[in-house]
């Protein structure tokens, strides 16, 4: 059973540029949730997608968007990058409910200069 | 709001010692608590669910409502249990799947 997969793992980007990430869940899982871990602020929440809607919304700027397609598949995008942003971003799925836990990605490690 | 606290940024014990990694949490509910590992160089996996009541590796956390504790206990150390270990709560809104982390605990194991 292939595990959560997020492609790229690395990434370069200047700042005020915009990136894309991508999130394939394990197949089965509906949710789709996305994290973002830093040193300094830990795993923080950024938003989750089931069913192709956003379910939650942590405290990110507008900057900070997603989708989800209806295969399940999500994306993360970041606009206008700034030098805080970064990070290494987590995918991580799930069934759906609350009670089940999340299976994480490796993450992709994205740094802005 | 919710919060996850773990109290102890590293912790460092003998192989074969008891171990106890510590968890408090602030939600005014009944939250679903979880404890996740990430060993060296490996992606972020959970360890262990408390609506599961199970042991995994040997490690069991017994959620306390009165004290809002999710300690994470071990009574005989491996090596290879060093890791780093975190805390996460997920409230009871129903659909929702939002887990609030704490900043985690770097447990190394000394041979």
């Amino acid at each position: 059973k292939a595990g959560v997969t997020q492609t790229p793992r690395y990434l370069i980007k200047t700042r005020g540029q915009q990136v894309t990430l991508s999130c394939s869940p394990i197949s089965g899982h509906r949710s789709v949730s996305w994290y973002q871990q830093t040193p300094g602020q830990g795993l923080q929440f950024l938003f989750e997608y089931f069913s192709e809607t956003q379910r939650n919304k942590g405290n990110f700027p507008g900057r900070f968007s997603g989708r989800q397609f209806s295969n399940s598949r999500s994306e993360m995008n970041v606009s206008t990058l700034e030098l805080g942003d970064s990070a290494l971003y987590l995918c991580a799925s799930s069934l759906g409910d609350r009670v089940y836990g999340y299976t994480f990605g490796s993450g992709t490690r994205l740094t802005v200069v | 709001a919710q919060r996850v606290t773990q109290p102890e940024k590293l912790l460092s014990v003998f192989k074969g010692a008891p171990v106890e990694l510590k968890c408090n949490y602030s939600y005014s509910g009944s939250p679903e608590l979880f404890w996740y590992v990430q060993y060296s160089r490996q992606r972020l996996q959970l360890l262990l669910r408390h609506i599961s009541r199970e042991s995994i590796k040997g490690f069991t956390a017994d959620l306390n409502k009165g004290e809002t504790s999710f300690h994470l206990k071990k009574p005989f150390a491996q090596e290879e249990d060093s890791a780093m270990y975190y805390c996460a709560l997920s409230g009871p809104v129903q659909g929702a799947q939002k887990l609030v982390f704490g900043q985690g605990t770097r447990l190394t194991i000394n041979p």
